[in-house]
């Protein structure tokens, strides 16, 4: 079994539209949760992280902890054709990633 | 420099050599990983050091691969007897502690490809 499993996309939403991206995890104690856009060819860089139940919001970016279902997503509201990218969500415990889930945002 | 930089950024090299690939960390981060990654895929952990040692090194895939930081700073991953599914970009980060609370800082990656 995969410690982190996210939808591999790719994902396709039109300009101005909210970006819906999904990421379970089996390590049930895993304490902190991140979001990385990685653009092609370029390495990850941090967007958010989230370490309680509940949701965070920064700017147009939303992070969604639900520890009991072991699943933590992240909303991209108005999105942006410059949103288009691979989000890659990363758990603790020495930061294994999932694979990622290509997003592409349509002007 | 204030960011996190591998060298080479480019290494062809034949099947069956031996590849070093080096990582220098932001000053001061005690938290240092290493990554595979393959086109389409997400970053692969392969290791993990805190200060000098190896924290986790149980994504080593197998014998072929060894990584050192005996400084607790710069970092050497090491691949012997390269072989063609090799290939790929191994990418560095480090962070200020490691653990549960640390944003990774990544380098821009070596390209590694085995002929």
């Amino acid at each position: 079994q995969k410690e982190v499993e996210q939808n591999s996309g790719p994902l396709s939403v039109p300009e101005g539209a909210i970006a819906s991206l999904n990421c379970t995890y089996s390590d049930r104690g895993s304490q902190s949760f991140f979001w990385y856009r990685q653009y092609s060819g370029k390495s990850p860089e941090l967007i958010m992280f989230i370490y309680s139940n509940g949701d965070k919001e920064d700017g147009r970016f939303t992070a969604q902890l639900n520890k009991a279902s072991q699943y933590v997503s992240l909303l991209i509201r108005d999105s942006q054709p410059s949103d288009s990218a691979t989000y890659l969500c990363a758990v603790n415990s020495y930061m294994r990633f999932g694979a990622g889930t290509r997003l592409t945002v349509k002007p | 420099g204030a960011g996190v930089s591998q060298t080479p950024s480019n290494k062809v090299t034949e099947k069956g050599k031996y590849v070093e690939l080096r990582c220098d960390p932001i000053s001061g981060h005690t938290a240092l990983y290493w990554y595979r990654q393959s086109l389409g895929q997400g970053p692969e952990f392969l290791i993990y050091f805190q200060g000098t040692g190896a924290a986790d090194d149980s994504g080593l895939p197998n014998d072929r691969f060894f990584a050192v930081r005996p400084e607790g700073s710069v970092s050497t991953l090491k691949i012997q007897r390269t072989e063609r599914g090799d290939s790929a970009v191994y990418l560095c980060a480090s962070s200020p502690t490691g653990g549960d609370s640390g944003e990774l800082f990544f380098g821009e990656g070596s390209r590694l490809t085995v002929l």
